[in-house]
């Protein structure tokens, strides 16, 4: 049962355009969203998140929209930058009986070409 | 700050042999560290969350004899694969909270451990 979705294994973006990566969750209990970022070989590293109350964060050229009615969330990266290619996994923070956890999506690889 | 360390980084095994592997966080402390797995091209899958002074809760489909976890201290946790074969070989990766922050889901992930068994 796949509860974050990233249904794009890979996207490609030129330098300087926007990258669009998605992602869709079917539990209505999480309570904050998150993205990370990973390069081959290493752990990944956090990189924006977004409260389940919200609809919108910002940090510098990344931002986070949410749409809690369609169970859909998506980071926009502008401009693009080759250093921004790697993998982008979506994760969605649960807090339960047993203790909180956090769920990953599959990641969607990311390719900026100069 | 907020730094997460494992080691090995890589290893090779026979099959049949054991292997440890440790998370450390270097600049914090963390009462709760969580042991991820993860296949070429696949998720993180969450195997189980290590709490420290008590027993580690494992994921449904974990085998807790087989993947023995361990977290000593506010700082130190380990993941030992038991009788280890082919199967077993895959990417290991912890993560961290920082104690005593409001739980957003942020976590700390230490460099992951490549472990390939032959």
């Amino acid at each position: 049962d796949q509860q974050v979705k990233q249904n794009s294994p890979s996207l490609s973006v030129q330098e300087g355009r926007i990258s669009i990566l998605n992602c869709d969750y079917t539990n209505s209990m999480f309570d904050y969203f998150l993205w990370y970022k990973k390069y081959p070989a290493e752990g990944p590293t956090f990189l924006i998140s977004i409260s389940s109350i919200k609809d919108k964060n910002e940090d510098g050229r990344f931002t986070v929209f949410l749409n809690k009615s369609a169970k859909h969330l998506s980071l926009h990266i502008v401009p693009s930058q080759p250093g921004d290619s790697a993998v982008y996994f979506c994760a969605a923070h649960a807090r339960l009986e047993y203790g909180n956890k956090l769920v990953f999506g599959a990641g969607t690889i990311l390719r900026v070409k100069s | 700050g907020a730094v997460v360390s494992q080691h090995p980084s890589w290893v090779i095994c026979k099959s049949g042999t054991s292997v440890k592997i440790e998370c450390r966080s270097l600049d914090f402390q963390a009462t709760t560290m969580f042991w991820y797995r993860q296949f070429p091209k696949q998720s993180l899958m969450l195997m189980a969350t290590s709490n420290e002074g008590s027993k580690a809760t494992y994921e449904q489909g974990v085998e807790k004899d087989k993947f023995l976890i361990n977290h000593a201290s506010l700082t130190l946790s380990t993941l030992t694969v038991t009788s280890a074969h082919p199967e077993d070989s895959s990417f290991y990766i912890c993560s961290a909270r920082i104690q005593g922050r409001v739980d957003t889901g942020e976590l700390f992930f230490g460099e992951g451990s490549r472990l390939t068994v032959l």
